[in-house]
């Protein structure tokens, strides 16, 4: 079945760090993947839709400046934390779907990658 | 108030009960309905998936929906301590499919 992987799984940074976040879908072509962040016992919080080619859109309340996507082959999105702070520290996945296929079943998740800011 | 709302839990059932997992939702535009299972510290695992309203089965699990209610449930029969996890509700829009709203999660935990 269709796979999304990401990259890494864990990682601990340095406050005031840069940290990048790989999010690879393995046998089909995505054109939207999506980047969701969720807090210990609480839910996913979509953060930002990703889009190949082009900028992505943020949700209301994410710092675009401070989550930086970057979407640049059809099987590969990127977040990078820039200037890393403790309370970025947080569980980071992705999704994505076959272009042309965004809807409930055919969305796949990633293993997530859970960031800590030191 | 939250689009989606999900009673957090925890809860706690012995094995071979029945659980019923639900969620209220304020968005009448939501068309796609799933519920997703998450072990700890792991990505989401869709275990059942609903186009508007109505019921579906898939061994030991049914979703159910009900649009007029923006109520939708997740049973599931013979609850096994494999069961024992996160799950969480999830909702998108028809145009906007692949962006999902996912309620609070519950967790869950059969004892054997």
């Amino acid at each position: 079945g269709a796979v999304v992987s990401q990259h890494p799984s864990r990682v601990i940074c340095k406050s005031g760090t840069s940290v990048k976040i790989e999010c690879r879908s393995l046998d089909f072509q995505a054109t939207t993947m999506f980047w969701y962040r969720q807090f210990p016992k609480q839910s996913l919080m979509l953060m930002a839709t990703s889009n190949e080619g082009s900028k992505a859109t943020y949700e209301q309340g994410v710092e675009k400046d401070k989550f930086l996507i970057n979407h640049a082959s059809l099987t590969l999105s990127t977040l990078t934390v820039t200037s890393a702070h403790p309370e970025d520290s947080s569980f980071y996945i992705c999704s994505a779907s076959p272009a042309g296929k965004t809807i409930g079943n055919t969305i796949y998740f990633g293993e997530g990658s859970w960031l800590t800011v030191v | 108030q939250k689009e989606v709302e999900q009673d957090p839990g925890p809860l706690s059932v012995p094995e071979g009960a029945i659980v019923s997992l639900n969620c209220t939702y304020s968005n009448s535009a939501f068309q796609y309905f799933m519920w997703y299972r998450q072990y700890s510290r792991k990505g989401p695992e869709l275990l059942m998936y609903t186009y508007s309203s109505g019921n579906k089965e898939d061994g030991r699990f049914t979703a159910q929906v009900d649009k007029s209610s923006k109520y939708i449930s997740l049973f599931i029969r013979d609850s096994q301590p494999s069961d024992s996890a996160t799950y969480l509700c999830a909702m998108s829009v028809g145009n906007q499919g692949g962006k999902l709203i996912f309620g609070q999660g519950t967790e869950l935990s059969v004892k054997p």
